[in-house]
Parts: C-alpha cells; sequence; structure tokens
C-alpha cells in the first residue's frame, strides 16, 4: 500500500491565524516527507523537505513527521492572503530517484 | 532562481493524434520525471528517467507513451494515439541529486477533442 491521505478542505481562516495541515499515510516505508504549494494553473513549489520524524522550521513554516502515527504535518504561522493556494504532502521510499507520491491537496483561503 | 520550464503551456490536440510534451529540466540536474494531474484529482506520477534510461514507470505509462533526452537540456513525453483521458496537466520535475527533493515546472494542459 502507498495510500496518501490529505483533506481536501476547503479551509478558510482570517488573516493572522496559525494554520494546521495534515496528511496521513499508510506504508511505514516512506522516508522523506515534503510539503508543496500550489497556485491555480502553476506547478507545485517545494515547500519543505524532511527526512524521517522531527520537526523542520523555515520562517513562518513548521513541517512535523510523526513515524510512528504516519502522521505529517504543515504550519503556517501568520498567515498571509498570498498563502491562498492548495497545499500538496507528498513523500518517498527512499533517496534513490524514487517516484513522489502525493496527497490530494488542501485547499487553503487566508481572509484579509 | 533555476526552473523547470515547459512548452507548450496548453496543447489542444484531436483524439488519435500524437503529441510531443516538451521540458527543460533544471541545468545539471541528473533525475527527471513526469507527473500529470487530472482535474480535480491527485498529482499522479507517470515515469522517472535516470542515466539514459527509464528508471521507473507507473501502470498508466503504457505503451502509447514513451520518454527520450534528445539533447544535453530537453525532456520530452510523446503520447503516440491520444485519447480523451488522457486529458489533464502534464508536470516535468527534475532534482539534482538522489537525496534532493523534485522541482516542478508549470505544467503543460493537454486537451483532447
Amino acid at each position: 500500500q502507498k495510500e496518501v491521505e490529505q483533506d481536501p478542505g476547503p479551509l478558510s481562516v482570517p488573516e493572522g491565524a496559525i494554520v494546521s495541515l495534515n496528511c496521513t499515510y499508510s506504508n511505514s516505508a516512506f522516508q522523506y516527507f515534503m510539503w508543496y504549494r500550489q497556485y491555480s494553473r502553476k506547478g507545485p513549489e517545494l515547500l519543505m523537505y524532511t527526512y524521517s520524524s522531527g520537526n523542520k522550521e523555515d520562517g513562518r513554516f513548521t513541517a512535523q513527521v510523526d513515524k510512528s502515527s504516519k502522521y505529517i504535518s504543515l504550519f503556517i504561522r501568520d498567515s498571509q492572503p498570498s498563502d491562498s493556494a492548495t497545499y500538496l504532502c507528498a513523500m518517498s521510499l527512499s533517496n534513490t530517484g524514487n517516484q513522489f507520491y502525493f496527497g490530494t491537496g488542501t485547499s487553503l483561503t487566508v481572509i484579509p | 532562481e533555476p526552473e523547470v520550464t515547459q512548452t507548450p503551456s496548453h496543447q489542444v490536440t484531436q483524439m488519435g493524434q500524437e503529441v510531443i510534451l516538451r521540458c527543460v529540466p533544471i541545468s545539471n540536474h541528473l533525475y527527471f520525471y513526469w507527473y500529470r494531474q487530472i482535474l480535480g484529482q491527485k498529482v499522479e506520477f507517470l515515469v522517472s528517467f535516470y542515466n539514459n534510461e527509464i528508471s521507473e514507470k507507473s501502470e498508466i505509462f503504457d505503451d502509447q507513451f514513451s520518454v527520450e533526452r534528445p539533447d544535453g537540456s530537453n525532456f520530452t513525453l510523446k503520447i503516440r494515439s491520444t485519447k480523451l483521458e488522457d486529458s489533464a496537466m502534464y508536470f516535468c520535475a527534475s532534482m539534482g541529486t538522489a537525496s534532493q527533493p523534485q522541482h516542478f515546472g508549470d505544467g503543460t494542459r493537454l486537451s483532447i477533442l
């Protein structure tokens, strides 16, 4: 099984709110975890890239991976209207150039 | 910042016709991928390409599909005889080394009539 599950939303929050986006997966062999942002009619844009369990922070974005629960999260602090987009989680089995497995994406709207 | 570029941005083709989608990966990247995204659905893997050969392909990538790296810069996806269900966004991605993430182009929207 290589399924990645993600709540499609839509999610609507006021500007300045903390946003929490989540994905679950079934294959415990996944080791690399990514979050991409996709604007309408654009390609996925890499936000965060993490290996195995733990936290990674980059500016207003924090990625968390809990391999024991097969659960990953992306937190956006002080959300801005420009954060309005679809957020895709993705994961891969190893670092040998394998394909990425994507969630369906969560549509986020940040209201000014 | 280097980026993956794809042409054309939109391709309209009659069913049964051949179509070639073009990609220029990031310079010096070694791994190349094609994905597709049917409207409202997940991004789905089609094929990966490394060292001038296919390294992995999905069930979607049947005999109607082929990939080529004709020179040092381009990476193409060919669909020999298009079907209505081939209508989708097709994304090219490239990766520098195996431990890095994939970077995506903005896609080609393929419409089959």
